[in-house]
């Protein structure tokens, strides 16, 4: 059973580029979930894709946004990156309707300077 | 809606005396309660769920916690403390038969110093 795979693991972008983060399920999960971890901080629900579609948003601007592709692997885009966006983005995968079997990857870290 | 409120920032203890950490929540309806632990640079490694049925539950590395319904509280222990215990700790809870939109609310996270 492979666990959740996230690429790449750091990252360093400049104000206002954009950026794409992927995310590879745990195998058996069809669910996606993306989570922001600023420093010091707890993680914050970005979004959550189940059937290639969004079906759940925290409190994010529509510069982040996402896809889900047919073999359940997501990504994670960001516009317009900001400073305050610098921070550790998880991805956990689950099996829709499992509420409580969640799986973190380890993260990429992203800088925005 | 929900919310996590973990008590202490930082908790310090020494080689092999008791852990505890303590973490509340606010629910309107019944519970999942999970806690996680984040090594320095890596992601979250659950320790532990509560789901429905007994409340005292077991988790890896010799952790348990205990959900008191009355108490709204949800803290974690371990006997006996290790060094490779340091680390930061999560306590976050999601709703019962929500939308499954897969949300979970986090609390800020305690810092486990474990002196030798």
């Amino acid at each position: 059973e492979t666990g959740v795979t996230q690429s790449p693991t750091h990252l360093i972008k400049t104000r206002g580029q954009q950026v794409t983060l992927r995310c590879s399920s745990q195998s058996g999960h069809n669910t996606v979930s993306w989570y922001q971890q600023a420093l010091g901080q707890g993680p914050q629900f970005i979004f959550q894709y189940y059937r290639e579609e969004e079906n759940g948003r925290g409190n994010f601007p529509p510069r982040f946004s996402g896809l889900q592709f047919p073999n359940y692997s997501s990504e994670l885009n960001v516009n317009a990156l900001e400073l305050d966006d610098s921070a550790l983005y998880l991805c956990a995968s689950s099996l829709y309707g499992v509420d409580y079997g969640y799986t973190f990857g380890s993260g990429t870290r992203l800088t925005v300077v | 809606a929900q919310s996590v409120t973990q008590l202490g920032s930082h908790v310090s203890v020494s080689e092999g005396a008791l852990v505890l950490l303590r973490c509340n929540y606010s629910s309107s309806v019944p519970p999942y309660l999970f806690w996680y632990v984040q090594y320095p640079n890596q992601g979250l490694q659950l320790l532990l769920k509560y789901t429905t049925g007994a409340t005292l539950v077991k988790g890896i590395n010799g952790f348990e916690a205990e959900f008191k319904k009355s108490e709204t509280s949800f803290h974690l222990t371990k006997p006996s403390a290790h060094m490779s215990d340091a680390a930061e700790y999560f306590c976050a809870v999601r709703a019962h038969g929500s939308s499954n939109t897969g949300k979970l609310i986090f609390g800020q996270g305690t810092t486990l110093q474990v002196k030798p």
